[in-house]
C-alpha cells in the first residue's frame, strides 16, 4: 500500500542552524501538507502546497519555514535558524482530492533543538 | 473557524469490552470529520472518515463511528477491543470546502488490560 514516508526519523540541531526536513508524499497525490506535534500537545497545521504555491498556512508558520517541492518526487520544509521552541515531531501529509479528501500522514521527523 | 473536543484524556478498559471514544466539534460550516490513530512512537494512520452520505461510517480494524449533526458530536466504537488496540486516538475536523486545515483534538489514549 503506498504510503507517505519522511527522513530523517530524529534529527538533533543546535538552536539558530538551519534545518531541512524531506518528505516524499504518496505518488498520485498533489496536495501536501505538514504538521507539527510539540510534546504532550495538540497536532498543529502548519502549512498546506498545492501546484508550486502555497494555499493555506499557519499563524505558526512565519518567515523562519519556508517549504518547497525541488524535484516530482520530495516536498520539504526548511526552517532557518531553528530555536528551542521548534522542537517538536512534525508530520508531512498528502491529499489525492485536497479540499475534498482525507489526508495521509507520514511517520513524522522528530526535531530536537539544543 | 472549528475546534475538536474530546473530553476523555484516558480511557482505560479490558480486552474484549466494548469501547467508546467521545469526540464533539464546533463549526459554523459544514464538516468533514476523521479520526486518527496513533501508536507508539509511530505517524497518525487514518481510522475513518465522514465525508458525506450515511451517517455510520466504517473503519479498520473494527471501529465504527456516528456522525451527529444535532448533537455535533463524531464518537468511535468498537465493540470489542483488542490488547493491540492500545494506542492515541485523534478526533479531526475540517471545513468542508473552505480550508485544507484539520483540526484535531488533544487525544485520547486508550490503554487495553488483559
Amino acid at each position: 500500500e503506498p504510503e507517505v514516508t519522511q527522513t530523517p526519523s530524529h534529527q538533533v540541531t543546535q538552536m539558530g542552524q538551519e534545518v531541512i526536513l524531506r518528505c516524499v508524499p504518496i505518488s498520485n497525490h498533489l496536495y501536501f501538507y505538514w504538521y507539527r506535534q510539540i510534546l504532550g500537545q495538540k497536532v498543529e497545521f502548519l502549512v498546506s502546497f498545492y501546484n508550486n504555491e502555497i494555499s493555506e498556512k499557519s499563524e505558526i508558520f512565519d518567515d523562519q519555514f519556508s517549504v518547497e517541492r525541488p524535484d516530482g518526487s520530495n516536498f520539504t520544509l526548511k526552517i532557518r535558524s531553528t530555536k528551542l521552541e521548534d522542537s517538536a515531531m512534525y508530520f508531512c501529509a498528502s491529499s489525492e482530492r485536497g479540499r475534498q479528501g482525507e489526508q495521509f500522514f507520514g511517520p513524522g521527523t522528530r526535531l530536537t533543538v539544543l | 473557524a472549528q475546534s475538536v473536543t474530546q473530553l476523555d484524556s484516558q480511557v482505560p478498559v479490558f480486552e474484549e469490552a466494548p469501547v467508546e471514544l467521545r469526540c464533539n466539534y464546533s463549526s459554523s460550516v459544514s464538516v468533514y470529520l476523521f479520526w486518527y490513530v496513533q501508536y507508539p512512537n509511530q505517524g497518525l494512520q487514518l481510522l475513518l472518515k465522514y465525508l458525506s452520505g450515511s451517517t455510520l461510517v466504517k473503519g479498520i480494524n473494527g471501529f465504527e463511528a456516528e456522525f451527529n449533526k444535532s448533537q455535533t458530536s463524531f464518537h468511535l466504537r468498537k465493540p470489542s477491543v483488542h490488547i493491540s488496540d492500545t494506542a492515541e486516538y485523534f478526533c479531526a475536523v475540517k471545513g468542508s470546502y473552505n480550508t485544507d486545515k484539520l483540526i484535531f483534538g488533544t487525544g485520547t489514549r486508550l490503554q487495553v488490560f488483559p
